[in-house]
């Protein structure tokens, strides 16, 4: 069974300072890795995802994630966050041949002025 | 193009009511899933279509709970009766291509007093 662990529910961060929000996750077969982000009253919004191919994924608004298969790690970061980054985002993993989504908890990120 | 959209944003009912929520995919989208997030807690997947077939619904919590996809567009999931347990946020995603993360709507949040 997958499982996804975000071990950070809440991440204060001052503005143009760099952000590393963690994911790890537990399967026993290859996965599909994935980041959402939900605005305030807003939707998810995908900003990133690793099917195969290079281990480093950029996505929109500057933020990127590494997949490390050995440390069953997809952490997402960005080197320079802004008040517009506010918001929850959601760590999340399936694999082939069944779409199902497996989600962490979230972290919410709150950029400081 | 529009995306997946979901009405109503909102729904406050009592215990012991009946409720339906609707889900619109993007045009051309064959995969539809449902997602529901408790308060506090993980997005927990519900069940996915394929057109009108229900391909997985193993994450519906009980026979309380009756999704419908009608001709392949549009999904409605009914909850009857609802409980207080119920609360929370429902989502909808939509995809073209198995395989691939969908496009999420809005969501509606339930509220079951």
């Amino acid at each position: 069974a997958q499982s996804v662990t975000q071990l950070d529910s809440q991440v204060p961060v001052f503005e143009e300072a760099p952000v590393e929000l963690r994911c790890n996750y537990s399967s026993s077969v290859s996965v599909y890795l994935f980041w959402y982000v939900q605005y305030p009253n807003q939707g998810l919004q995908l900003l990133l995802k690793y099917l195969s191919g290079s281990t480093l994924v950029k996505g929109i608004n500057g933020f990127e994630a590494e997949f490390n298969k050995s440390q069953t790690s997809f952490h997402l970061r960005k080197p320079s966050v802004h008040i517009s980054d506010t918001a929850e985002y959601f760590c999340a993993v399936s694999y082939f041949g069944n779409e199902k989504l497996t989600f962490g908890t979230g972290t919410r990120l709150t950029i400081i002025p | 193009e529009a995306g997946v959209t979901q009405f109503p944003s909102h729904s406050v009912i009592e215990k012991g009511q009946t409720v339906t929520l609707r889900c619109d995919p993007i045009s051309g989208h064959d995969n539809l899933y449902w997602y529901r997030r408790v308060m506090g807690k993980e997005i927990k997947f519900l069940l996915h279509f394929v057109k009108e077939s229900k391909q997985d619904e193993s994450g519906m919590p009980n026979n309380r709970f009756l999704a419908e996809r009608t001709g392949g567009t549009y999904s409605t999931l009914k909850v009857q009766p609802a409980e207080l347990e119920d609360s929370g946020v429902y989502f909808c995603a939509s995809s073209q291509d198995r395989g691939t993360s969908g496009y999420f709507g809005p969501g509606t949040r339930l509220t079951v007093l």
